[in-house]
């Protein structure tokens, strides 16, 4: 059965700062991986997602790399804003069929000005 | 503006009641997806369909229903045979196709009075 694991579970940071956030998982069969973003109360937003075949995938300060024969995926957050303050989560696709996905429990991420 | 809609946003349910989530998409999307979040964790899958009167059971099936009648529209039960119904409930919809992320909305809070 597939685990997946976000380590830390929260992290404050001051502004300005370049920051990582891991995710492991135990089974690297894996079909994608998708980083996405949580703000209180509300639902999710997809970052970023990386195919298994791919390596990294960047979306201006956001950059998520995978290591599918590790289990590791990080998202690298340049020059971090207080705008940035939410809970990241990543999330593996299982498989090819219906597309269903296994969530980390997330970062909780505060950026204080 | 597309979207998946959620209502209501903040729901109570009383001891031996069923209560019903709306979720509705205007994306044209063919899947929808129901999840279950609780308090500092991640997403688990409850039920998912990927084309009209059709739909799977997820990880934590037990206690929900759903219904897929209209591509639009994936309502979600929870049924009094749900001992711990408390938590915060999002739906997702997907484009089919290998690359495509799923959309959430903002999610309904269930709490038991």
């Amino acid at each position: 059965k597939q685990e997946v694991t976000q380590i830390p579970a929260a992290l404050s940071v001051p502004e300005g700062e370049n920051l990582v956030l891991n995710c492991s998982f135990t089974d690297s069969a894996i079909y994608n991986l998708q980083w996405f973003r949580q703000d209180p109360g509300k639902g999710l937003t997809s970052l970023l997602l990386i195919q298994s075949s791919q390596r990294e995938q960047t979306s201006g300060r956001l950059n998520a790399s995978l290591d599918k024969s590790s289990g590791r995926s990080t998202l690298y957050i340049a020059a971090s804003q207080p705008g940035d303050s939410a809970t990241y989560l990543c999330a593996v696709r299982r498989g090819n069929a219906g597309n269903m996905l296994t969530f980390g429990g997330g970062t909780r991420l505060m950026v204080k000005p | 503006d597309g979207g998946i809609t959620q209502s209501p946003k903040y729901l109570f349910r009383k001891e031996g009641q069923n209560v019903t989530l709306s979720c509705e998409q205007n994306l044209n999307h063919d899947a929808m997806y129901w999840y279950r979040q609780d308090p500092g964790q991640g997403l688990r899958l409850i039920y998912y369909s990927q084309i009209v009167n059709d739909f799977q059971k997820g990880d934590i099936a037990e206690g929900y229903s759903v219904s897929r009648e209209k591509k639009e529209s994936f309502p979600l039960t929870v049924t009094s045979a749900q001992k711990n119904p408390t938590a915060f409930y999002l739906c997702a919809s997907r484009m089919t196709g290998s690359n495509q992320p799923q959309h959430f909305g903002d999610g309904t809070r269930l709490s038991i009075l």
